[in-house]
């Protein structure tokens, strides 16, 4: 069973550009979460999707967004990037919406570089 | 955000040695909690859970102690390896499906061959 897939690997932009992230899920997983991870600040939740739809959001401002497609997979967009956004993102699928009783599988992430 | 992480507490054991990897966690109405390793380069990767209505619960060569009373919770490892040596995270999960997952600052194991 293929895991959490994130493209790309790597992401190198400058200030004010914008940048779309992909995460494809586990089958049969409708659920996607993304986190930013920086050495700083640790894991920090962005928003989760369920059945195409935003449940939950984070303290992040409105330059991150998202949005899922009907068959899961998931995209984020960060415009107007800033040196601060420079960071490992990562998505977390589970079969149903994150919180309670089950854990969230993780992909590799997307290491994204702003110069 | 919703994760603390100030700094990475760090902990260093010999191989062959028991490891324990602790967690304050931060909601007493939190109902479910999760222990991942994030190995260097790649994405946090479950290794173990637990329901608020247990204390204890055994995996290969791992246990996690939940001590609801002071919202601790505690990794620990048998017989650590050198292929231990990661971040380990901490996540609790609310009681109702609109609760965030919460992530702990993390604590990087090392392990001395």
């Amino acid at each position: 069973k293929a895991g959490v897939t994130q493209t790309p690997r790597y992401l190198i932009k400058t200030r004010g550009q914008q940048v779309t992230l992909s995460c494809s899920p586990i089958s049969g997983h409708r659920s996607v979460s993304w986190y930013q991870q920086t050495p700083g600040q640790g894991l920090q939740f962005l928003f989760e999707y369920f059945s195409e739809t935003q449940r939950n959001k984070g303290n992040f401002p409105g330059r991150f967004s998202g949005r899922q497609f009907s068959n899961s997979r998931s995209e984020m967009n960060v415009s107007t990037l800033e040196l601060g956004d420079s960071a490992l993102y990562l998505c977390a699928s589970s079969r149903g919406p994150s919180g309670g009783n089950q854990p969230q599988h993780f992909g590799d992430g997307t290491r994204l570089s702003i110069l | 955000g919703e994760s603390v992480g100030l700094h990475l507490p760090t902990l260093s054991v010999q191989e062959g040695d028991n490891s324990i990897i602790n967690c304050a966690y931060s909601n007493s109405a939190s109902d479910y909690f999760i222990w991942y390793k994030q190995e260097s380069g790649k994405g946090p990767q479950f290794i173990i859970d637990i329901r608020s209505n247990m204390d204890k619960r055994q995996g290969q060569r791992v246990t996690v102690l939940l001590n609801k009373t002071v919202k601790h919770l505690s990794l620990q490892i048998a017989a650590t390896q050198p292929g231990d040596s990661a971040v380990y995270f901490c996540a609790e999960n609310g009681k109702t499906s609109y609760d965030k997952v919460i992530f702990g600052p993390g604590t990087s194991l090392s392990v001395i061959p």
